[in-house]
Parts: C-alpha cells; sequence; structure tokens
C-alpha cells in the first residue's frame, strides 16, 4: 500500500525557517518524481514544487522560488521541503504527492498533510 | 503562468442529475488537465488525468473531455459520495496551477 507521511509542520515566527519531510513507503520510491501542494485552510490548492526522480532537476511556483528548497534523499525514502524568510502567506497544510512513473505527470497519491502555521 | 478558471464556483444538484464542471486554460495545455475531488478534511483524490483517462478505482459515471483550453468533467449520475469539492490542475508546463474548485452541494 503506497503511504505518504508528512511531518515537521509546526507554528513558527515570520522570518523563520522549518523543514517538512515526507516518508514514503510501499513503492519504488526512487522512480517517482516527487511534489508538494499547500493548501491554506477552507481554500484552494496551490502546486509548491517538484523533483525528479534522481533528485537532478527541481522546479518552484514562483511565489516560494529563491525561499524553498525541495531535496530528497531516496536511500531512506524521504522527501523534503526547506522553507526559510516564512510570512503569513505560506500559512497552509502541505501535501506530499507522488507523480506516476511513467508518461505525463499524474499526481496519483497524496499524504494527509502537515500543517504550517506563519505568525508571530 | 498558466491560469486556470473553473466554472461554476459552486452548484447545487441532486442525487441521479447529471453534472458538468468547465475548466479553462489562459492558454493551450494540450490535453495535459487533470480532475481532482476533495472532501472536508481530506487529502484530494485523483480522478481523471490526461484529459479523459479515468484514475484506477474511479467509478464510471465520471468523464472528462476536452483539449486545447476547453476542458469538462462529467458525473452522469450523481451519488450521495460525490457531493465535494473539484479541482482542476494543468500539468503542461511548470509552475504546475490548479482552477479555484467547484464547491457540489446537495439541492
Amino acid at each position: 500500500e503506497v503511504q505518504l507521511v508528512e511531518s515537521g509542520g509546526g507554528l513558527v515566527q515570520p522570518g523563520g525557517s522549518l523543514r517538512l519531510s515526507c516518508a514514503a513507503s510501499g513503492f519504488t520510491f526512487s522512480r517517482h518524481w516527487m511534489h508538494w501542494v499547500r493548501q491554506v485552510p477552507g481554500k484552494g490548492l496551490e502546486w509548491v514544487s517538484r523533483i525528479k526522480s534522481d533528485g537532478t532537476r527541481t522546479h518552484y511556483a514562483d511565489s516560494v522560488k529563491g525561499r524553498f528548497i525541495i531535496s530528497r534523499d531516496n536511500a531512506k525514502n524521504t522527501l523534503y521541503l526547506q522553507m526559510s524568510s516564512l510570512t503569513d502567506e505560506d500559512t497552509a497544510l502541505y501535501y506530499c504527492v507522488r507523480d506516476f512513473p511513467e508518461g505525463p505527470t499524474r499526481l496519483d497519491y497524496w499524504g494527509q498533510g502537515t500543517l504550517v502555521a506563519v505568525s508571530s | 503562468d498558466i491560469q486556470m478558471t473553473q466554472s461554476p464556483s459552486s452548484l447545487s444538484a441532486s442525487v441521479g442529475d447529471k453534472v458538468t464542471i468547465t475548466c479553462r486554460a489562459s492558454q493551450t495545455i494540450d490535453i495535459y488537465l487533470s480532475w481532482f475531488q476533495q472532501k472536508p478534511g481530506r487529502a484530494p483524490k485523483l480522478l481523471i488525468y490526461t484529459t479523459s483517462n479515468l484514475h484506477s478505482g474511479v467509478p464510471s459515471r465520471f468523464s472528462g473531455s476536452g483539449s486545447g483550453a476547453d476542458f469538462t468533467l462529467t458525473i452522469s449520475s450523481l451519488q450521495p459520495e460525490d457531493f465535494a469539492t473539484y479541482y482542476c490542475q494543468q500539468s503542461y508546463s511548470t509552475p504546475y496551477t490548479f482552477g479555484q474548485g467547484t464547491k457540489l452541494e446537495i439541492k
């Protein structure tokens, strides 16, 4: 069974940093592109970032570019999101999402999310 | 960035109704369009990918169509478990973008 379990969320002050993790199991993690998607509670979905299966390519939303870094450790089956210079606009539930291993992007499995709250 | 616009933003319907939700991209996205369903307090679930392909386990009452910049999600006969919020998402180019969502409510 595919499982994606996010952790690392919490309350952080504006300007602060936080690192999210996503532990993957039930599939061959190293074959899949992985994504982060966020959602302000009660609002819509916002794609944040993605990383290639081997970690050599990354892409970011304009809203986080230069502040967030996506990375992965395929030996540990873990995806990361290092977030810095946080503002209240980064307050959201952050989902770890798997992409189908072949063909066009297909966000086929989602974790349950970890909540990040940026507030003084 | 490619903007995705869904309509309507909300919709009231009854069990058994046929429902259509539309999604328009600000430029052509070929067929790179997915649909997701989200229920309150739950993570989104993939319904349809590349415009018209049904994800594993999704009931056949869901279907998708379109190409270029205009797309539709159709539910042929609403079931009680279908009342949720639906999102479209383009994967033609990064940054990938979602529509603002369509909340489907019981009439």
